[in-house]
């Protein structure tokens, strides 16, 4: 059984803040990590993919690190704005399975 | 262009009856998934299609659940004989070729069984 996690589980904001939030996951046998945004009654939306140690991905104010050899991935959020409240998903591929283990995902609240 | 779709998006049935959930994948994705997510999980992985056949379906917890794609499209997960705990929402996602491809998802199929 893969062990995702991510934390905190939940984090409030104030409009304008900037945040960042962790996922864990297994060192070995890395493949891939994704991260998806899920905003509520919508699809979850790909955000990133990453398949490189030391991978930096940015979309407008969001970004994301990878450390396959360490485990972790961060995202960032520079300026955070309401319509950024959304849970945060991130999902690891191992190099065997290939199928996506999600962690339970970091619920971001920005409070105008 | 079109998105995932499925269908229903909610489904309210009573414990012991059977329940057919569809999902219409992006055009030409060969790969298509199948998730559920309880409250406060992330989605679990429940079967995997690569074309028309099952290419992983490690992740159905039983032997009640079963999935087909027999045209390589559109595909339907069937649970027999639902349980109170098969209540969850139901998620499909398809991708382009293989699972570490971006997935796309659908909007959930919400499965109450009373």
């Amino acid at each position: 059984i893969l062990n995702v996690e991510q934390s905190p589980q939940s984090l409030h904001v104030q409009e304008g803040d900037s945040t960042n939030f962790t996922c864990s996951f297994p060192s070995s046998n890395f493949y891939a990590l994704h991260w998806y945004r899920w905003e509520t009654a919508k699809s979850p939306e790909a955000l990133f993919v990453m398949t490189l140690n030391g991978d930096e991905k940015k979309k407008g104010r969001i970004s994301a690190t990878l450390n396959t050899k360490e485990g972790y991935s961060y995202l960032y959020i520079k300026g955070s704005q309401p319509e950024d409240s959304a849970t945060y998903l991130c999902a690891f591929a191992s190099g065997s399975a290939r199928q996506l283990t999600f962690g339970s995902g970091t619920q971001l609240t920005v409070l105008p | 262009g079109a998105g995932v779709s499925q269908t229903p998006s909610n489904k309210v049935t009573e414990k012991g009856k059977y329940v057919e959930l569809r999902c219409d994948p992006i055009s030409g994705h060969t790969a298509l998934y199948w998730y559920r997510q309880s409250l406060g999980q992330g989605p679990e992985f429940l079967i995997y299609f690569q074309g028309t056949g099952a290419a992983d379906d490690s992740g159905l917890p039983n032997d009640r659940f079963f999935a087909v794609r027999p045209e390589g499209s559109v595909s339907t997960l069937k649970i027999q004989r639902t349980e109170r705990g098969d209540s969850a929402v139901y998620l499909c996602a398809s991708s382009l070729h293989q699972p570490t491809d971006t997935q796309y998802f659908g909007p959930g199929t919400r499965l109450t069984v009373l």
